[in-house]
């Protein structure tokens, strides 16, 4: 058992809504990372967030944003849906920045029709 | 060209096999991770290494910095190895480059 929980666990929109996913890093974790899977892919890194702050971000438009708060849980937010969209979204959190031991959420899986 | 390569993309072992996969990538990096992926989703982080070679229990992992090249070793294969195991580097930035899995599938 990780800890990491994310919510919720499955999700149905459509084109051009928003959507906020939601994770809880495990217990004294101050650091949380985004990754989209899509099917039979790997993870692509989405951001990170270190003490509230983005601290990293990979090659996602400016619709996908985050927020960190101060008990360390994020949001993941994304905005004007795209069916593109469709994935597993996974949140991983760590202690001191991303180069340390990363421990993942069971996902959300987002469909987008 | 993805930053980060897996061979192979599938496996199939007999139980008791020694198993390798392997990571090569193509950027200069600050550490690198192999973790297992379970049915569902479930992501296990195995090792985070920045040089040299790490052993836990049934798994071993090296890297060569100078040749770009990670590898992943399972000695005495199980069926509950059973899942896809990714490979990801770390570079500037806190940016993840993640490889697309080797599905490794032992049977009894």
């Amino acid at each position: 058992e990780t800890g990491v929980t994310q919510s919720p666990t499955h999700l149905i929109k459509t084109r051009g809504q928003q959507v906020t996913l939601r994770c809880s890093s495990q217990s004294g974790h101050n650091t949380v990372s985004w990754y989209q899977q899509a099917l039979g892919q790997g993870p692509q890194f989405i951001f990170q967030y270190y003490r509230e702050e983005e601290n990293g971000r990979g090659n996602f438009p400016p619709r996908f944003s985050g927020l960190q708060f101060p008990n360390y849980s994020s949001e993941l937010n994304v905005n004007a849906l795209e069916l593109d969209d469709s994935a597993l979204y996974l949140c991983a959190s760590s202690w001191g920045g991303a180069g340390e031991t990363q421990y993942f959420g069971p996902g959300t899986r987002l469909l987008v029709l | 060209k993805n930053e980060v390569e897996q061979s192979p993309q599938n496996l199939t072992a007999q139980e008791g096999e020694f198993i390798t996969i392997n990571c090569s990538y193509s950027v200069g990096i600050s550490a690198l991770h192999w973790l297992q992926q379970h049915p569902g989703g479930g992501i296990v982080s195995l090792f985070m290494l920045s040089s040299g070679k790490k052993k836990h229990g049934r798994l071993i992992a090296t890297i060569n910095i100078q040749e770009k090249h990670s590898s992943l070793h399972i000695t005495a294969s199980h069926p509950r190895d059973s899942a896809v195991y990714i490979c990801a580097v770390r570079i500037r930035g806190n940016q993840f480059y993640f490889g697309t899995g080797t599905s490794l599938t032992v049977i009894p």
